[in-house]
C-alpha cells in the first residue's frame, strides 16, 4: 500500500518554465523529506521539513509543508536541464525517522 | 569524508539461489537502512540496523535477511530468490539519533534475477 501520493508521475518541461509537484497522504507525519535522484545514484537529500505550514527555500526551490503535516508541495522557478530527475517525497514517523515511507515519485525532464 | 558504499555494484542471479549484498556506512554512522526500488512498488523500506540490533521492520517475507557488524558495516540476504526480487537494492547511513538525522544514500546494488 502506498502511503504516499506524488502528482504528476512525469512532467516535460522547456527550460525557463516553472513547475510544482505534490506529494499527498491521509497520513501525518513528524518530518517529511524531499529527495532527488539521478540514473545510477542513490537520492539526495534536498530538505527536511517538520513543522506545519514550514515553507523553506533553497535557491530556486520552495519547500512548503502541509498545516495538518498531511501534505507538501515542491515548486522548482526556472527550470534548468540540471534539474531533471526523479523527485522523490519521504515521510518518518514519530520514534521512527529512519524508516522512511517514500512517495511515488515524479519524473522531471527539462529541456533546452 | 566518504560516503555510503556498497558492493556489488551489479548482480545477476538465478531463481531459487541466495544473494548477499553489503554496505560500508559513512564514517561515524550507527544507523544502516535497507529499501528496495522497483518500478512498481517505488522505494519501500526494508530494515534498520543499529548498534548490531534490528531497529526497525518493513513488510518483507522471511526470505530477506540483514545484519550489522560491530563497524557498522551491513549486510543484506536474500534466499531463495524470485523473480521479482529483481530491484535496485539501496543502504543509507545515518546518526540514528532518536530525531534520526540525515539519511545519506549509497549507489545502490542491482540484482537481476532470472
Amino acid at each position: 500500500t502506498q502511503l504516499l501520493e506524488q502528482s504528476p508521475q512525469f512532467l516535460s518541461i522547456q527550460e525557463g518554465e516553472n513547475l510544482t509537484v505534490y506529494c499527498n497522504s491521509s497520513s501525518v507525519f513528524s518530518s517529511l523529506q524531499w529527495y532527488r535522484q539521478e540514473p545510477g545514484e542513490g537520492p539526495v537529500l534536498l530538505v527536511t521539513v517538520v513543522t506545519g505550514g514550514e515553507v523553506k527555500k533553497l535557491k530556486r526551490l520552495t519547500f512548503q509543508f502541509g498545516d495538518a503535516r498531511k501534505d507538501s508541495s515542491l515548486h522548482i522557478t526556472a527550470a534548468q536541464p540540471g534539474d531533471t530527475g526523479l523527485y522523490l517525497c519521504a515521510g518518518a514517523y514519530t520514534g521512527t525517522a529512519s524508516k522512511l515511507t517514500f512517495g511515488t515519485g515524479t519524473r522531471l525532464q527539462v529541456t533546452l | 569524508k566518504a560516503g555510503v558504499t556498497q558492493t556489488p555494484r551489479y548482480l545477476i542471479k538465478t531463481r531459487g539461489q541466495q544473494v548477499t549484498l553489503s554496505c560500508s556506512p559513512i564514517s561515524g554512522h550507527r544507523s544502516v537502512s535497507w529499501y528496495q526500488q522497483t518500478p512498481g512498488q517505488g522505494l519501500q523500506f526494508l530494515f534498520e540496523y543499529f548498534s548490531e540490533t534490528q531497529r526497525n521492520k518493513g513488510n518483507f517475507p522471511g526470505r530477506f535477511s540483514g545484519r550489522q557488524f560491530s563497524n557498522s558495516r551491513s549486510e543484506m540476504n536474500v534466499s531463495t530468490l524470485e523473480l521479482g526480487d529483481s530491484a535496485l537494492y539501496l543502504c543509507a547511513s545515518s546518526l540514528g539519533t532518536p530525531r534520526g538525522g540525515t539519511q545519506y544514500f549509497g549507489p545502490g546494488t542491482r540484482l537481476l534475477v532470472l
